[in-house]
């Protein structure tokens, strides 16, 4: 059974930092290209980011280009997204995807002061 | 990295039909074979309904169903029940590796 378990969120002040995690398993976790996905309160879902197999591709929404970055780790079944100059906007619960199957249950995200 | 465009809302009595629309373009919905569905109930995390049009996941009711026609994807929902009340998105990938979600659609059972 695919299971995507999200973990990293929390209360950040505008400006700052955040690593998020997902740690994935259930399949062949090095083969997939995956997403994350975020949610704002209230609002619809948006894209946020989408990396290869590999790693070696990345594609980013314009909203947060030049400010997160997405990686993976193979080895250790697990997706990251670094979060930097963090915005107000940013406040979101986060997602960790891959294309066609569940999803996990996200982790919270607050910039606030 | 526009939106699909979906009604904001659409409404039903038990027992009927219902089909959400959710138009793009030639850059995503109209050439992806990766639209997919979901459904999300308040307070919860959405749900796969559909992915790669029309291929349902197990435990997912055929009383729903996907489709496509040129750059308009399709969400049917027979059988309408009052447990199908929720929020509901499209998603399609794009020729750039990106992907894009719909604004959403309340469905209401009236």
């Amino acid at each position: 059974e695919v299971q995507l378990v999200e973990s990293g969120g929390g209360l950040v002040q505008p400006g700052g930092s955040l690593r998020l995690s997902c740690a994935a398993s259930g399949f062949s976790f090095s083969t997939y290209w995956m997403d994350w996905v975020r949610q704002a309160p209230g609002k619809g879902l948006v894209w946020v980011s989408r990396l290869n197999s590999d790693g070696s591709i990345t594609t980013y929404a314009d909203s947060v280009k030049g400010r997160f970055t997405i990686s993976r780790d193979n080895a250790k079944n697990t997706l990251y997204l670094q979060m930097n100059s963090l915005r107000p906007e940013d406040t979101a619960v986060y997602y960790c995807v891959k294309y066609g199957r569940p999803w996990g249950q996200g982790t919270l995200v607050t910039v606030s002061s | 990295q526009s939106a699909l465009t979906q009604p904001a809302s659409v409404s039903g009595s038990p027992g009927q039909s219902i089909t959400i629309s959710c138009t793009g373009t030639s850059s995503d919905v109209g050439v992806s074979k990766y639209v997919s569905w979901y459904q999300q109930q308040p307070g919860k995390a959405p749900k796969l309904m559909i992915y790669d049009v029309s291929d349902r996941p197990s435990g997912v009711s055929n009383r729903f169903s996907g489709s496509k026609s040129g750059n308009t994807a399709s969400l049917t929902i027979s059988g309408l029940q009052a447990e199908d009340e929720a929020d509901y998105y499209c998603s399609s990938y794009t020729t750039s590796s990106t992907c894009v979600f719909g604004g959403g659609t309340k469905l209401t059972v009236l």
